[in-house]
């Protein structure tokens, strides 16, 4: 089965409210995770990245946060923007990139 | 070029075709990486190139996918004799580090394949 997997496959939420997206992974020998943006019809868009090695780390308007304990991962998008309407993947770096099935986040206005 | 580049964008293949998808990776990038993407699912890992080197193709779903780079920059993904369930959305990714070398990947726009 899947290593990387999201909580959500759906997320609704509010123009100007903060987005919280989850994902868990079960790999504990993973020591680097990737969250993507992809847009209708584009690739992957690189987001933000961690090492196993930290347990937050910022970007502008978005946070991830790592819960090794846990084996879980979360995007937070501050002041969530139309423009952020897109499925959002985690992803674990161990020799390659594995994917998980992705979240899809609808801004409403 | 400015970012990973592929071709074509859409392609239709009739079952038992050949078929060949073209990626031209971020110039200097040592890295380079073939995805599926199924409608609704995550990117699915098919195989790795280090320059030259094939050095991972674990996930290529059987012996009709063929993958090649033979100078180390443009990479080619062959699929012959193809299926119905060979479609979907071929996606390419470079970067600069290597292996676990901790470095973002690069995704071009993707190849969409229907298989009639």
């Amino acid at each position: 089965g899947e290593s990387v997997g999201l909580h959500l496959p759906t997320l609704s939420v509010q123009e100007g409210d903060n987005s919280i997206i989850n994902c868990a992974y079960s790999n504990s020998a993973s020591d680097y995770f990737i969250w993507y943006k992809q847009e209708s019809g584009k690739g992957p868009q690189f987001i933000i990245d961690i090492r196993s090695n930290m347990d937050k780390r910022q970007g502008q308007r978005v946070t991830v946060l790592l819960n090794k304990t846990v084996k879980h991962l979360s995007l937070q998008i501050a002041a969530t923007q139309p423009g952020d309407s897109a499925v959002y993947f985690c992803a674990e770096n161990y020799n390659k990139l594995s994917f998980g099935a992705g979240t899809t986040v609808t801004v409403r206005a | 070029g400015a970012g990973v580049s592929q071709s074509p964008r859409y392609k239709v293949a009739k079952r038992g075709q050949d078929v060949a998808l073209r990626c031209d990776p971020i110039s200097g990038h040592v890295s380079l990486f073939w995805y599926q993407q199924a409608l609704g699912q995550g990117p699915e890992f098919l195989t790795y190139f280090q320059n030259e080197a094939q050095l991972d193709k674990s996930g290529l779903p059987s012996d009709r996918f063929f993958a090649e780079r033979p100078e180390g920059s443009v990479s080619t993904l062959k699929i012959q004799r193809t299926q119905q369930e060979d479609s979907a959305v071929y996606l390419c990714a470079s970067s600069f580090g290597t292996g676990n070398i901790y470095t973002e990947a690069f995704f071009g726009q993707g190849t969409r394949l229907t298989v009639v």
